[in-house]
């Protein structure tokens, strides 16, 4: 069964610093991972997404991820905070990419000024 | 880009009232909607699986008879809590599978239904 794993509920970095939020993932078959990010009472907007081309993938707002099928990790990154970007983050893994996601547990960050 | 309309954003209802969600997939066909619940700071559960036509797939340990799930189109799903109790409050997101859209493989979210039983 496939499975994420996000380490650290609660990341906080200072404005214009680097983000990185990690995400280990498990897959009988080569998996179709995601990063999506959720706002308070809002629904989760797709970041960027993997599906099996180009290892480092670029997203939306200056995020990007690297998948590492040796470390089995698809962490996000990004080289400078803004206060924009605190919010709720979720990895999800989908192995057929018709079968519905798995989440991880979410990280939430925190930007400080 | 693929976007799926969900609605009400809120709803207040009373124990024992029945509250549907709606959830409409406006520049594509969403032959696969997923159903999730999301409690206060934590992640979300899969509760079903529907597919248009046929009858819902739900995961383990969610009632089928509480949670009611309609796909009879392929741009429009929905989910009907009955009887409902305080419980059943949580945030409900939708999510379907855009196939067939510019952006390739992806899964479109609603923005998300919080439902509050009083």
């Amino acid at each position: 069964a496939q499975s994420v794993t996000q380490l650290g509920s609660h990341v906080s970095v200072s404005e214009g610093a680097l983000v990185l939020l990690r995400c280990n993932y498990s897959s009988s078959v080569p998996p179709y991972l995601f990063w999506y990010v959720q706002y308070p009472n809002q629904g989760l907007q797709l970041l960027l997404k993997y599906t099996s081309a180009a290892t480092l993938v670029k997203g939306i707002n200056g995020f990007e991820a690297e998948f590492k099928k040796s470390e089995t990790s698809f962490h996000l990154t990004k080289p400078s905070a803004h206060m924009s970007d605190a919010a709720e983050y979720f990895c999800a893994v989908s192995e057929s990419g018709n079968t519905p996601l798995v989440f991880g547990k979410g990280t939430r960050l925190s930007v400080i000024a | 880009g693929a976007v799926v309309s969900q609605h009400p954003s809120w709803v207040i209802c009373k124990s024992g009232t029945s509250v549907k969600i709606e959830c409409r997939s406006l520049d594509f066909q969403a032959t696969t909607m997923f159903w999730y619940r999301q409690f206060p700071k934590q992640s979300l559960m899969l509760m079903a699986t529907s597919n248009e036509g046929s009858k819902a797939t739900y995961e383990q340990g969610v009632e089928k008879d509480k949670f009611l799930i309609n796909h009879a189109s392929l741009t429009l799903s929905t989910l009907t809590v009955t009887s409902a109790h305080p419980e059943d409050s949580s945030f409900y997101i939708c999510s379907a599978r855009d196939w067939g859209t510019l952006e390739g493989l992806g899964y479109t979210f609603g923005s998300g239904t919080r439902l509050t039983v009083v």
